[in-house]
Formats: structure tokens, C-alpha cells, sequence
């Protein structure tokens, strides 16, 4: 199956600064998806990017899938911005969504 | 809110026990996941379902067992629990089975004392 690796697996971050998060694939993807787990541990949906890039806010994304990999940019950064940040993804052959490690980002004051 | 929507919240139960979790897909979503978060093994699929039927297996154990009813809504059973079976348990719904977009709920938080 499909492998994903993220990097890097923690990041700490003063409140202000920017940073880059990474997410290696394996295969090419039907579905790549980013997710933010808050510390309550809900894993709530930030970007469904299989290619391209997209904006919301502070956060971006770009997934360059001919070169497997898909970025996840966090600008300005705030202390409810921590958590871990997982990406997912699927083939067209499978039917599960296959998850990364994560990084774990702590911002502080 | 993600639309979907697990019960219950939390768990407490003991070893060799036997409990149900519940999911409630989003709205015209017929695709139902199931994943486990323990501490040292991530985010780890179990089970899919679509509309019913049994769509993909992951390294669910044979003490596990799920289903999806005809109204969508899905049910995972666990039994003889373990402590290694405490974890946070997800479910997810998407529109089809593969490339549309998944949405998880708040998860079933389960403690095996």
C-alpha cells in the first residue's frame, strides 16, 4: 500500500513565525488531505488538495503530485495553531485513507 | 462540526467486557470508516463500509466486529476487551469510496481498566 511520511515530527514555534510542513507519498493519490488534531483530539479538516495549491486564511497548501509530495504552510502563527498535523492519503486502489506520523507543533508566547 | 457524529464521547469499561460504538455519517455520505489512535501506533484503519456492504479491511482484530445498518449509521463492537485495546476511536463518512473528501467525528475516547 501507499506510504506516507511527514516531516518534521516536531516543531516548536514562537507565536508570530511561519513554518512549512512536509508530506511524502509513495504512490500517486486520488485523495490527499490535511488535518489538524487539537489537543481535545478532535481531527478536524483543513485542506482536500490532491493537487494544486489552496488558501484558507493563515494556512495554505500545495500538493505537487507528479513529484509526490504536498506542503502545508502555516503563516503568522498562534498559540490555538498548535497540535499535530497530520496528512492522508489514498490511491485509486485502496479504499482507506492512509495517514502520515504527524508533526507535532507547539507554538508558544 | 464535521456532520459526523459518535457515541459516546467517552468510555470506561473493564477487561474482558464488551462494548458498542456508534457513528452517524454526514448527510448523504454512504461511505463509513473506522480507525484507531492508540499512543504508539497512530492513526490505523480497521473498516470501511459503503452503502451497506463490507468495502475494506484493516488490521481489525477478530474480537472486533462492525456493520452499517440501512439507515447509514454504523456500529463498532469490540469484545473480550484488553488493555491495549484503550484507544481513541474514530469513525469517518465520505460520499463514495474512494476520493471524495472524508470528514471524522469527535471520536469514542475508550479506557479498558
Amino acid at each position: 500500500g501507499i506510504q506516507v511520511e511527514q516531516s518534521p515530527p516536531d516543531l516548536i514555534l514562537q507565536e508570530g513565525a511561519n513554518s512549512t510542513l512536509r508530506c511524502n507519498f509513495s504512490d500517486s493519490v486520488n485523495n490527499l488531505q490535511w488535518f489538524h488534531q487539537n489537543p481535545w483530539g478532535q481531527l478536524i479538516n483543513l485542506f482536500y488538495i490532491p493537487s494544486g495549491t489552496k488558501q484558507n486564511g493563515r494556512l495554505s497548501a500545495t500538493t505537487v503530485a507528479t513529484e509526490r509530495y504536498s506542503l502545508l504552510y502555516i503563516s503568522s502563527s498562534q498559540t490555538t495553531d498548535s497540535g499535530v498535523y497530520f496528512c492522508a492519503a489514498y490511491t485509486g486502489t485502496a479504499s482507506k485513507l492512509t495517514f502520515g506520523t504527524g508533526t507535532r507543533l507547539q507554538v508558544t508566547l | 462540526d464535521s456532520g459526523v457524529t459518535q457515541t459516546p464521547k467517552h468510555l470506561i469499561t473493564a477487561t474482558g467486557q464488551r462494548v458498542t460504538l456508534r457513528c452517524s455519517p454526514r448527510s448523504g455520505d454512504l461511505s463509513v470508516y473506522w480507525y484507531q489512535q492508540s499512543l504508539d501506533q497512530g492513526l490505523q484503519f480497521l473498516i470501511q463500509y459503503y452503502n451497506g456492504e463490507e468495502r475494506a479491511k484493516g488490521n481489525i482484530l477478530e474480537r472486533f466486529s462492525a456493520q452499517q445498518f440501512p439507515d447509514l449509521h454504523s456500529e463498532l463492537n469490540l469484545s473480550s476487551l484488553e488493555l491495549g485495546d484503550s484507544a481513541l476511536y474514530f469513525c469517518a463518512s465520505s460520499l463514495s469510496y474512494t476520493a471524495s473528501e472524508a470528514f471524522f467525528g469527535q471520536g469514542t475516547r475508550l479506557t479498558v481498566v
